[in-house]
């Protein structure tokens, strides 16, 4: 499978527990981008790289939040003293940056559940 | 402000029939418009993108989606249902190249035999 994949696919921790979750972009791609979705609603931005530099974050992404993509490669997202609100479903989506306007294919998600 | 409106948070349409998912925006300027779909436990797919070439938009599985900028709108449709439609679709704007989608609330589609 080429596609962008995503681990773990379920986290349960309970609150006040750090999590981290890994993103592996599709090879050639040098854009990652994270979104947050909680239940009923769509994808919400969180923040993106251009090979390893992270160039935009949301004001959702709090200071207990990081996300690194240190080689330019695979991303990891460490939520530090989780919080019940912090439960949602993690997209990561990945794209090839060109003139044309890029498309942003995702993976299937992390969803995680606080306790 | 910038943002992305679905109309309706769900449609039930029978087999066989047409369906019909709207979606406005709001900008200054056209923004890229596309149309994604997400199965129960499966990731999100692409269904078609407007990239100012043409305003009717052709996708996978049937659908399309017209770009009328006079309305802000960018409505999906397609002309016959099928059972594997049912999903929930999302209408997506991004204002820059490169740059974060924005994603709509979403709208539960339901195909009845």
């Amino acid at each position: 499978d080429t596609g962008v994949s995503q681990d773990p696919r379920h986290k349960i921790t309970k609150r006040g527990q750090n999590v981290t979750f890994r993103c592996d972009p599709i090879s050639e791609h040098n854009r990652l981008y994270w979104y947050r979705q909680t239940l009923g609603q769509g994808p919400e931005f969180l923040t993106y790289f251009q090979n390893e530099a992270q160039l935009e974050k949301s004001r959702l992404l709090s200071d207990r939040f990081s996300a690194e993509r240190p080689k330019g490669s695979f991303s990891t997202l460490e939520i530090q003293r989780t919080e019940q609100g912090d439960s949602a479903m993690y997209l990561c989506a990945s794209s090839l940056n060109s003139r044309d306007f890029e498309t942003q294919y995702f993976g299937p998600g992390t969803r995680l559940l606080v306790l | 402000a910038q943002s992305v409106t679905q109309l309706d948070s769900h449609v039930s349409v029978s087999e066989g029939t047409p369906v019909l998912l709207r979606c406005n925006y709001s900008s200054s300027y056209s923004p890229s418009l596309f149309w994604y779909v997400q199965h129960p436990n499966k990731g999100l797919q692409l269904l078609l993108k407007y990239t100012s070439a043409a305003t009717l938009v052709k996708g996978i599985n049937g659908f399309e989606a017209e770009f009328k900028k006079s309305e802000t709108s960018f409505h999906l449709t397609k002309p016959s249902a099928h059972m594997s439609d049912a999903a929930e679709y999302f209408c997506v704007v991004r204002w820059d190249l490169g740059g974060k989608l924005i994603f709509g609330q979403g709208t539960e589609l339901s195909v009845k035999p």
